[in-house]
């Protein structure tokens, strides 16, 4: 079964500082990976997919992530964080199912940034 | 519209009732979800249509939860006998269409529910 894990509930770090949130899926085909923003008060916005090609997918804001098939990882990093993004992260796998095409989320990291 | 809109957005009610929550997807999106996401956990697949249809009903946690989209547009999420378990935020989203190519999904606000 597809799953999604982002081994990481929170995470601090210092405005200016680099920043990786870690996911890792189970999926028995080549994945389409996501990773969404939750801002407090705010929906989800998606930061960047990956669906094919170059393993290194740059998205908005800044961030970027890796897709690793050998380690079946999707970390998001960033070089520079900014107070803005303390937010809620969530990583995703979608997969085919029943001639549809479903989307499953990962629990969540979430990020303080301090000053 | 621009964007997904959901209502209400806050919606207490008391254990036994049932309610209804509504999502407008974005015009031309033939692709519609919802999600459930309890309190500081992740978002939880409840179901998706696909037009009207809606061919994956697995997600829906019991009998008691129940959808249903019309004319490709306006879908209504139906919970009968509230339950405490119940209270979440629903999360709507809405995609171009099925499939990885063009499943970028956009979310609504999201409709928060308490049960008392």
């Amino acid at each position: 079964a597809q799953s999604v894990t982002q081994p990481d509930i929170h995470i601090t770090v210092s405005e200016g500082a680099s920043l990786e949130l870690r996911c890792n899926y189970s999926y028995g085909a080549t994945p389409y990976l996501f990773w969404y923003v939750q801002s407090p008060g705010q929906g989800l916005q998606l930061l960047l997919k990956y669906f094919s090609g170059d393993t290194l997918v740059q998205g908005i804001k800044g961030f970027e992530a890796e897709f690793k098939r050998s380690q079946s990882s999707f970390n998001l990093r960033k070089p520079s964080v900014h107070w803005s993004d303390a937010a809620e992260y969530f990583c995703a796998v979608g997969a085919s199912r029943g001639g549809g095409f479903k989307t499953i989320f990962g629990a969540g990291t979430r990020l303080f940034v301090k000053a | 519209g621009a964007g997904v809109s959901q209502s209400p957005s806050n919606k207490v009610t008391e254990k036994g009732k049932d309610v209804e929550l509504r999502c407008d997807p974005i015009s031309g999106h033939t692709a519609l979800y919802w999600y459930r996401q309890r309190l500081g956990q992740g978002l939880e697949f409840l179901i998706y249509f696909q037009g009207n249809s809606a061919p994956d009903k697995s997600g829906l946690p019991s009998d008691r939860f129940s959808a249903e989209r019309t004319g490709e547009s306006v879908s209504t999420l139906t919970i009968q006998r509230t339950q405490q378990e119940d209270s979440a935020v629903y999360l709507c989203a809405s995609s171009l269409r099925l499939g990885p190519g063009t499943d970028t999904q956009y979310f609504g606000p999201g409709t928060r529910l308490t049960v008392l």
